[in-house]
């Protein structure tokens, strides 16, 4: 099925552990993004990535690692989870002007 | 540094009532401007944008947003409100294009019956 995809969708794990969530697009989009959403703060964004090996820093990159060695994925690694990490991350795609949202995966960091 | 606010955390409107949300926003330019509905457990999903030309832009679901550039707001209305319309509405700027947006914090729009 096309669209944006997520995985997990709900994840539990534990300070100190290294977590990775999946992001993959079937349309081809030049632009990949990831968000986090927490209450009060609306989303805010990560990391993006503009191509293929091209990944830029965004409002609060730190503690995240991303990669993007294919157009359609765009991994989004926590390298040592902590509970400030605790938050829904949304992944976003996008082509000509309209960001396209993925349906997010809940992290809980314990 | 560019930023949106959505100055009403919580809004209720009864089933058939206008809604108004706001949006204000901080930049020196015209900058790229969007509205986004999220629904419980749900990703984002675009209302409508305005890039330039006319300042009042139509969307979906009968949504429709005014662009003010002297009062740097962008404020969405719908004529009735369906209970359907019950989400999270995200107004959001990008600066320099769609690459980097910055959102604002949201506004909960409950419906009453």
């Amino acid at each position: 099925d096309a669209g944006i995809t997520q995985s997990p969708r709900y994840k539990i794990t534990e300070t100190g552990r290294q977590v990775t969530l999946m992001c993959h697009q079937t349309w081809s989009h030049s632009y990949m993004f990831w968000y986090r959403q927490d209450l009060g703060h609306g989303l805010r964004l990560i990391y993006y990535s503009a191509a293929a090996d091209i990944t830029d820093k965004g409002e609060v990159p730190d503690g995240y690692v991303v990669s993007r060695s294919k157009t359609e994925n765009f991994p989004l690694t926590l390298e040592s989870a902590t509970r400030s990490q605790t938050s829904v991350y949304f992944c976003a795609s996008s082509e000509g002007g309209e960001q396209y949202f993925g349906p997010g995966t809940r992290l809980t960091v314990t | 540094a560019q930023s949106v606010t959505q100055p009403d955390i919580h809004i209720t409107v009864s089933e058939g009532a206008s809604l108004e949300l706001r949006c204000n926003y901080s930049y020196g330019a015209t900058p790229y401007l969007f509205w986004y509905v999220q629904s419980p457990g749900q990703g984002l999903q675009l209302l409508l944008k305005y890039f330039s030309g006319d300042t009042l832009v139509q969307g979906i679901k009968g949504f429709e947003a005014e662009f003010k550039r002297s009062q740097s707001s962008f404020n969405l209305r719908k004529p009735s409100v369906h209970w359907s319309d019950a989400a999270e509405y995200f107004c959001a700027v990008g600066p320099g294009g769609f690459q980097k947006l910055v959102f604002g914090t949201g506004t909960r729009l409950l419906v009453s019956p």
